[in-house]
């Protein structure tokens, strides 16, 4: 398998622009994770689904951000509009079922530099 | 709710030396206890986990660690660090019906001297 694949890899866009991530999580895995990680406040759980459904959104930093998993293969995390602060990496992460033994498989995760 | 510290932010070993990753974790149940390794560049990677059964477990690239329910503690060890083992470090819990939710600590960078 390909493993979670994100795009694009690196971003650089100025204030106030709209920016879209991507991921597509392995096949077949039902929970998908969004986090940010920034050197001051080190790897944050943004959003997570399971079977398509936002299960617990409450670490999205504000209404700029929104996440949407139309099916089971794509999920996206929008900024709009984006600011420098949210500069970071953003990484997306797919378990097989959601279950809390489950490893969490990550993936290359996108830089966002924000002008 | 559930929290994760890993006091050590940046820890430095020379190639050959023993290492230890120190983890103390705040769970109110049974804690599923994780260590993820992150590559310059790269996403996180699972070292090893503990869910049940035998406290001592066994990960990938040689790395152990040991659930201490008592001292809340998940620490990681290495007898002989390599200097590829240079990266950094994360802990982790989950547990419940969180539909595989973790909680990370901070992370700590571990940097190995020729």
């Amino acid at each position: 398998d390909a493993g979670v694949i994100q795009s694009p890899r690196h971003e650089v866009t100025e204030m106030g622009q709209e920016v879209t991530l991507r991921c597509k999580p392995i096949s077949g895995h039902n929970s998908l994770f969004w986090y940010r990680q920034t050197m001051m406040r080190g790897l944050e759980l943004l959003i997570y689904f399971n079977n398509n459904v936002p299960i617990d959104d409450s670490g999205m930093p504000e209404d700029r951000f929104s996440a949407k998993m139309p099916n089971a293969s794509f999920s996206t995390l929008k900024i709009q509009p984006s600011e420098p602060r949210d500069s970071a990496v953003y990484f997306c992460a797919s378990t097989p079922y959601g279950r809390s033994q489950e490893t969490q498989y990550f993936g290359p995760g996108t830089r966002l530099l924000v002008l | 709710a559930q929290s994760v510290t890993q006091p050590d932010i940046h820890i430095t070993v020379s190639e050959g030396a023993s290492l230890e990753l120190r983890c103390n974790y705040s769970y109110g149940a049974t804690p599923y206890l994780f260590w993820y390794v992150q590559s310059p560049g790269q996403g996180l990677q699972l070292l090893l986990k503990y869910f049940s059964g035998d406290t001592l477990v066994q990960g990938i690239k040689g790395f152990e660690a040991e659930f201490k329910r008592s001292q809340s503690s998940f620490n990681l060890r290495k007898p002989s660090v390599h200097w590829s083992d240079a990266a950094e470090y994360f802990c982790a819990v989950g547990g419940g019906t969180s539909y595989g939710k973790l909680t990370f600590g901070q992370g700590t960078i571990l940097t190995v001297h020729p």
